[in-house]
């Protein structure tokens, strides 16, 4: 079975400080995302990366930084976290190409005082 | 353009029948569908591809409909454990070698005894 698991399910952190999310996969997968969700807003995409040290902007990515540097881990980093970036963070990932189902880890609720 | 889901909430009894609609103002190459339970990870249900193939949980249906952008998941004699909320995420492409999933904002399921 393939496994995500994230560093954290729960994070409480200071408006300011660097928050550093962690997302691990076991499957080989060349696809990983970084998704928020909030309530009545569904899952929104932060960033993704298609191969190591790639990566795309998704919908929603200003305040949000990633870091791949192995094919099985991707990072998502906020430099400077804000109140308005308290939320749930989902990681996935899949095979590469299109028509391949996600596997999401377990998230990470953040909560920025 | 995340796209729309229909109907945002419904409850049904045991045993009874609902349909979730997923509508994209864009073309479409695929529609994935995913159910969460309450403070759980998303889980894939299926995927329905141009051209008509489908991969996916056998005791789900679903449809796709190419021209009119849209696709619907059907739920039939529903169970107590398909209560959760049910999300569209529809296939789009940001460069040669990346693509991601757009989600719609949920349909939140609910079967009571």
């Amino acid at each position: 079975d393939v496994k995500v698991t994230q560093s954290s399910r729960y994070l409480v952190k200071r408006t300011g400080e660097k928050v550093f999310l962690e997302c691990v996969q076991d499957m080989d997968h060349e696809n990983m995302f970084w998704y928020r969700q909030d309530p009545g807003l569904g899952l929104r995409l932060i960033y993704f990366s298609y191969d190591v040290k790639m990566k795309e902007k998704g919908d929603i990515p200003e305040g949000y930084s990633v870091s791949r540097e192995k094919k099985e881990r991707f990072s998502l980093i906020l430099e400077s976290a804000s109140t308005n970036q308290t939320s749930m963070y989902l990681c996935a990932s899949s095979l590469g190409g299109q028509g391949y189902e996600q596997y999401f880890g377990p998230g990470t609720r953040l909560t920025v005082t | 353009q995340q796209p729309v889901q229909s109907p945002q909430a419904v409850i049904l009894r045991e045993g009874e029948d609902a349909v979730i609609n997923c509508s994209s103002s864009k073309a479409l190459y695929s529609v994935h569908w995913y159910r969460q339970k309450h403070g759980e990870a998303p889980v894939f249900l299926m995927i329905l591809l141009k051209g008509g193939e489908q991969k996916g949980h056998e005791k789900i249906s679903a449809s796709f409909n190419e021209k009119k952008q849209q696709s619907s998941l059907y739920l039939t004699a529903s169970q107590l454990s398909y209560s959760g909320t049910y999300f569209c995420g529809t296939e789009i492409s940001y460069s040669n070698s990346g693509y991601a999933l757009n989600f719609g904002k949920g349909t939140s399921l609910l079967v009571t005894p």
